[in-house]
């Protein structure tokens, strides 16, 4: 069964820490792996999109990457901003841009 | 550059009515994908148009029909509304059916009561 696991579900940090959000896939075929910015109530805002051969990915302070191999992925966060505060999904496309597979996100809260 | 534009925000309904929601892609975008987002689930993908012909459909209910207009923008319908039609109706556009550079409007937040 095609499936998203996020880790942890949700997270705690003060202003200016880094941190870094994981996501374990069991999606076949495999097209490419996505993260996204989902405040509460608005459109997912995405952050990253790797393909099977690109294993890193930078877009300013988030940093993603991607190990095909044990079908996992991290998205890293550099000096965490209060703005960050929102839900990351991990979202997987099975070969169809589509039909997407969601992980349930995780909830990060980004504290003075 | 202006993102993808959904109309309206919030939609208040009573069941059995009908509501249509509207979706403006991103200039140039030619694609418009439809979902539907209930309350703590993930967004389940209703229907896509490219060059305003359909191209896939997914879980949409006969009673929510679709389609994309010669300006690409897209109009969702829906009838004979029900509770559980309550949810988070997102519209995401691209350019090129099937691409991965699928960006997201704001959403329109429905709510059959």
């Amino acid at each position: 069964k095609n499936q998203v696991e996020q880790s942890p579900q949700s997270l705690i940090i003060l202003e200016g820490k880094n941190c870094t959000l994981q996501c374990n896939y069991t999606v076949s075929p495999f097209s490419n792996l996505r993260w996204y910015k989902q405040d509460t109530g608005r459109g997912p805002v995405s952050l990253t999109i790797m393909t099977f051969s690109e294993n890193t990915k930078s877009n300013g302070r988030y940093t993603a990457t991607l190990d095909a191999d044990t079908k996992q992925s991290s998205l890293h966060i550099t000096a965490s901003q209060l703005s960050d505060s929102a839900s990351y999904i991990c979202v997987v496309s099975a070969g169809n841009n589509r039909k997407l597979i969601w992980g349930l996100g995780t909830s990060l809260a980004v504290n003075p | 550059a202006a993102g993808v534009i959904q109309s309206p925000r919030h939609l208040i309904k009573e069941k059995r009515e009908t509501a249509t929601l509207k979706c403006y892609p991103i200039s140039r975008h030619d694609t418009v994908y439809w979902y539907q987002q209930g309350p703590g689930q993930d967004p389940q993908f209703l229907i896509s148009f490219y060059e305003k012909m359909q191209s896939d459909k997914g879980s949409i209910p006969d009673r929510f029909s679709a389609q994309q207009f010669s300006d690409y923008h897209s109009e969702l319908n829906m009838s004979s509304l029900e509770l559980g039609d309550s949810a988070l109706y997102f519209c995401a556009s691209s350019l090129g059916d099937n691409s991965y550079e699928q960006y997201f409007g704001p959403g329109t937040r429905l709510t059959v009561t």
